[in-house]
């Protein structure tokens, strides 16, 4: 089972600042198979990014997608206030498919 | 509104067996694999498994194989998880979420989640 490690574990940023969220893989994933998450507390997750890079019909273009190998990455650009959730990312080029642990971003 | 919703969770003793459903709304479900997802408190999210359009294809994590079982009615539009010889560790809250391909890119992902039912496994 390919395990996914996100860190850090918890972001606290301020408004208009650049996040940068990692997600690495226990080995080698297809960039492809990965797909990142927006959760909000009491809320469903939410598709941001598939297919390593895509962003999901709606998602704002300050959210990308990257990285290759065991290393991948999401990217806000200028955080907004209702950037606040935590964020996962999946993958599924093996089985089963799992998740990561997921990242907190607070926005101060 | 295209919706998923979950309904079932509760309280329930170590051994027990609990039954989820989920409802779905304004969509073709007859098209689509639907899978289960849980989170644990505090923990990241983990599959528990999916069943294909026609339940002819069904999978589980190793973690509640020969314990949970996914079925659907495609009729009613709803989706069940048969949840037996339940642990602490089953403790979490569980969502439904559909599985959409993207034939273009050949990509594919889970584009369509409910809010989750509570499960908690104690005695």
């Amino acid at each position: 089972e390919i395990v996914l490690t996100q860190s850090p574990g918890t972001l606290s940023l301020s408004p208009g600042e650049r996040a940068t969220l990692s997600c690495r893989a226990s080995q080698v994933v297809k960039s492809d198979s990965l797909t990142w998450y927006q959760q909000k507390p009491g809320q469903a997750p939410r598709l941001l990014i598939y297919g390593g890079s895509t962003r999901a019909a709606g998602i704002p273009d300050r959210f990308s997608g990257s990285g290759s190998g065991t290393d991948f990455t999401l990217t806000i650009s200028r955080l907004e206030p209702e950037d606040s959730a935590v964020y996962h990312c999946q993958q599924y080029g093996y089985s089963p498919l799992t998740f990561g642990g997921g990242t907190k971003v607070e926005i101060e | 509104e295209v919706a998923l919703v979950e309904s079932g969770g509760g309280l329930v003793k170590p051994g027990g067996s609990l039954r989820l459903s989920c409802a779905a709304s304004e969509f073709s479900f007859t098209l689509y694999t639907m899978n289960w997802v849980r989170q644990a408190p505090g923990k990241g999210l983990e599959w528990v498994g999916s069943i294909s359009s026609n339940s002819e294809h069904v999978f589980y994590a190793a973690s509640v194989r020969g314990r949970f079982t996914i079925s659907r009615d495609n009729a009613g539009n709803a989706l069940t998880l048969q949840m037996d010889s339940l642990r602490g560790e089953d403790t979490g809250v569980y969502h439904c979420a559909r599985k959409f391909f993207d034939p273009t890119g050949g990509h594919w992902f889970f584009d369509l989640w409910g809010p989750g039912t509570p499960v908690s496994v104690s005695s």
